[in-house]
């Protein structure tokens, strides 16, 4: 079965530390992955898509298929960087897209 | 610049109750998705609809039906509401040629008592 897995409810980083949030997958196919974030008071928005391989506002993310993981991480965490994060998976055969459960950063001053 | 639009925004029912939730994008994208947002549990996909006048069920289906009614709407129906469905609901569209990414209403909050 198709899954998406955020080990981390929640995750507490001090500013300037680096941040690595978790994602892993379970899909026959291949995929395509994504971060998506939500801000406080904000509309869900996209981060960052694996097949562009960019970085954004700091982060980056890398599509592992030997350990089925889509990792994000930021060397230097900042205090806008608090948020809810979610990872998702888009089907390769169809237009499903499903996301894990999420994970809180907080980041502490 | 309205993007993806639900209504209502806010919706509190008694069980056995039954409402629509509304979205329109104008955006001219294909494809559109119900989610609901619970704590804990994330975003989990309701129903999805790649293009006019199809629709397909996501991972929690049960309790909803959908209606493509057109390319700009997707509409989301309990027909029995119960307290299981207080959730936030969130409704997004996405262009199939080019970024598979998805574009995000700003939510409505159910509550069933």
């Amino acid at each position: 079965a198709q899954r998406v897995t955020q080990p981390e409810k929640l995750l507490s980083v001090f500013k300037g530390a680096p941040v690595e949030l978790k994602c892993n997958y379970s899909y026959s196919g291949s995929p395509e992955l994504f971060w998506y974030v939500q801000y406080s008071r904000q509309r869900l928005q996209l981060l960052l898509r694996h097949i562009s391989r960019e970085s954004i506002k700091g982060f980056t993310a890398d599509l592992n298929k030997g350990e089925t993981s889509f990792h994000l991480k930021k060397p230097f965490a900042q205090e806008e960087d608090s948020a809810m994060y979610y990872c998702a998976l888009s089907h390769d055969r169809d237009d499903k897209i499903i996301f894990g459960k999420g994970t809180r950063l907080h980041i502490l001053p | 610049n309205a993007g993806v639009t639900q209504t209502p925004k806010f919706q509190v029912l008694k069980t056995g109750q039954s409402m629509t939730l509304q979205c329109a994008q104008d955006m001219n994208h294909n494809s559109m998705y119900w989610y609901r947002q619970d704590p804990g549990m994330g975003l989990r996909l309701i129903y999805y609809s790649a293009s006019e006048g199809t629709t397909d069920k996501g991972e929690v289906p049960n309790g909803y039906n959908v209606s493509r009614l057109n390319k700009r709407e997707f509409s989301l129906r309990l027909e029995s509401a119960a307290p299981s469905q207080t959730s936030v609901y969130f409704c997004a569209s996405m262009s199939t040629r080019g970024a598979n990414v998805l574009t995000f209403g700003a939510g409505s909050r159910l509550t069933v008592l």
